[in-house]
């Protein structure tokens, strides 16, 4: 079974710019979720969907940050315009069941972005 | 609100010897989840363990095995037989409702 896939590996920006970040979770997995992990810290939730829809945004930076989920499968998030202190790893997660049940979060590899 | 904390920023062991890695938490809900995660330098995190809080034994996966103690709201990890790819970041979580939170991870060393 492939795992959750992200692209791309790495970014390198600089601050005003805009950038996308790209996620296909596992097949069949109803819920998607974003993190950030800066670096020296545990990954920090930014929105989480169920299928199409957003069940948790409340820490989303929403005047500079955005994501859809629009078929319910693949996932964007968009960030513009960036500043440095969005300098982080963005880690996409899914998981199968649906949103608010506990339950394992299976990760991808991540984003390293750099905000020059 | 919830938090988790993990007190030991950076951890070293012998290999083969086992290693503990604290995790407390604070939770007022009788329901929730904790999760312990591996994240070598490669930057993906690796799910390695899973307890409910109302499991009553604690559970394990092979090396790997989790100290839950709900009274003392603690959920450490033990490793047995430390292998030198076992050298990353680990993180404790904590799942209740929509949320998941993780410590501030320990960084564990493997020595040769």
């Amino acid at each position: 079974e492939a795992g959750v896939a992200q692209s791309p590996r790495y970014k390198i920006i600089e601050k005003r710019q805009s950038v996308a970040f790209w996620c296909n979770p596992i097949s069949g997995h109803a819920t998607l979720y974003w993190y950030q992990q800066i670096l020296g810290q545990g990954p920090k939730l930014l929105i989480q969907f169920q299928n199409n829809g957003v069940v948790d945004d409340s820490q989303l930076p929403k005047d500079r940050f955005s994501a859809e989920r629009l078929k319910g499968v693949d996932s964007t998030l968009k960030i513009q315009p960036a500043k440095l202190e969005d300098s982080a790893v963005y880690l996409c997660a899914s998981s199968p069941g649906l949103a608010g049940t506990i339950e394992t979060q299976y990760f991808g590899p991540g984003t390293r972005l750099l905000v020059l | 609100a919830q938090k988790i904390t993990q007190t030991q920023p950076g951890m070293f062991v012998q290999e083969k010897e086992a290693v503990t890695l604290d995790c407390t938490y604070d939770t007022s809900d009788q329901s929730y989840g904790l999760f312990w995660y591996k994240q070598p330098s490669s930057g993906e995190m690796i799910f390695l363990i899973y307890q409910g809080s109302y499991d009553e034994q604690n559970a394990t996966e092979g090396r790997y095995s989790l100290n839950f103690q709900k009274a003392r709201k603690s959920a450490n990890l033990v490793i047995s037989a430390s292998q030198l790819g076992d050298s990353a970041m680990y993180f404790c979580a904590m799942s209740q409702n929509l949320d998941m939170r993780f410590g501030a991870g320990t960084r564990l060393t493997v020595k040769p």
